[in-house]
């Protein structure tokens, strides 16, 4: 039981390119969420899925898209990639979107834009 | 707006003693409010949740209280070891969760 899948761990990106980062949940979980985590701002919510088909923004979302074709995967896209953007992003997913939920978290995708 | 508050100072115990980490918040009245473990370089996994009308939950070695007059939740870890050693998350939620930005816990020999 994998739990949280997130690929890739790392990645370095310059300025303008785009990527995908990919989150892969095996534990049948309705909502899955993107956050970002930066020194001193904790974690921030980006985009989140409350099932197959639907997204939803969250606090931060401009600068990135989000695709849920699958209930087990959520896709985070930047599509012209920012300095700004480098981060740690965790992907989780939790059974039901209640905050009396706990999230199950990924490992995080390193994310480096030069 | 909303504020949740930890501790941005890291918190350094003996082995063995109590370990008790603060979450305060403002402008906000959570139903829920969670605690969340996070090791270097790893995702935060969940410890705890207590609802709002729940005063203390335990679980092992580890408590939690929360008061909603004072808008505070404690987490204590009891006979700390340095495996304890990690950042711990408070999460407040309605709808949504919102964390805090966490308290570094170092537990010395």
């Amino acid at each position: 039981n994998a739990g949280v899948t997130q690929t890739p761990k790392f990645r370095v990106l310059k300025t303008g390119q785009s990527m995908t980062l990919l989150c892969a949940q095996d534990m049948n979980h309705e909502y899955m969420y993107w956050y970002r985590q930066d020194p001193g701002m904790g974690l921030r919510l980006i985009h989140y899925s409350v099932g197959e088909g639907t997204t939803a923004k969250g606090e931060v979302p401009d600068g990135y898209n989000v695709s849920r074709l699958k209930k087990q995967n959520f896709l985070l896209g930047l599509e012209s990639a920012a300095p700004s953007q480098t981060s740690v992003y965790f992907c989780a997913s939790s059974k039901q979107g209640n905050s009396n939920q706990p999230q199950h978290f990924g490992d995080g995708t390193r994310l480096s834009i030069l | 707006s909303q504020k949740i508050e930890q501790n941005s100072e890291a918190l350094n115990i003996q082995e063995g003693k109590t370990a008790t980490l603060t979450c305060n918040y403002t402008n906000y009245s959570p139903a829920y409010l969670q605690w969340y473990r996070q090791d270097p370089g790893r995702g935060p996994v969940f410890l705890l949740l207590i609802r709002e009308n729940e005063k203390e939950k335990r679980k092992e070695r580890l408590k939690v209280t929360f008061d909603t007059t004072l808008k505070q939740s404690l987490f204590h870890i009891t006979a700390s070891q340095p495996a304890d050693s990690a950042t711990y998350l408070c999460a407040l939620g309605g709808n949504k969760l919102t964390f805090g930005t966490g308290t570094q816990l170092k537990v010395e020999l």
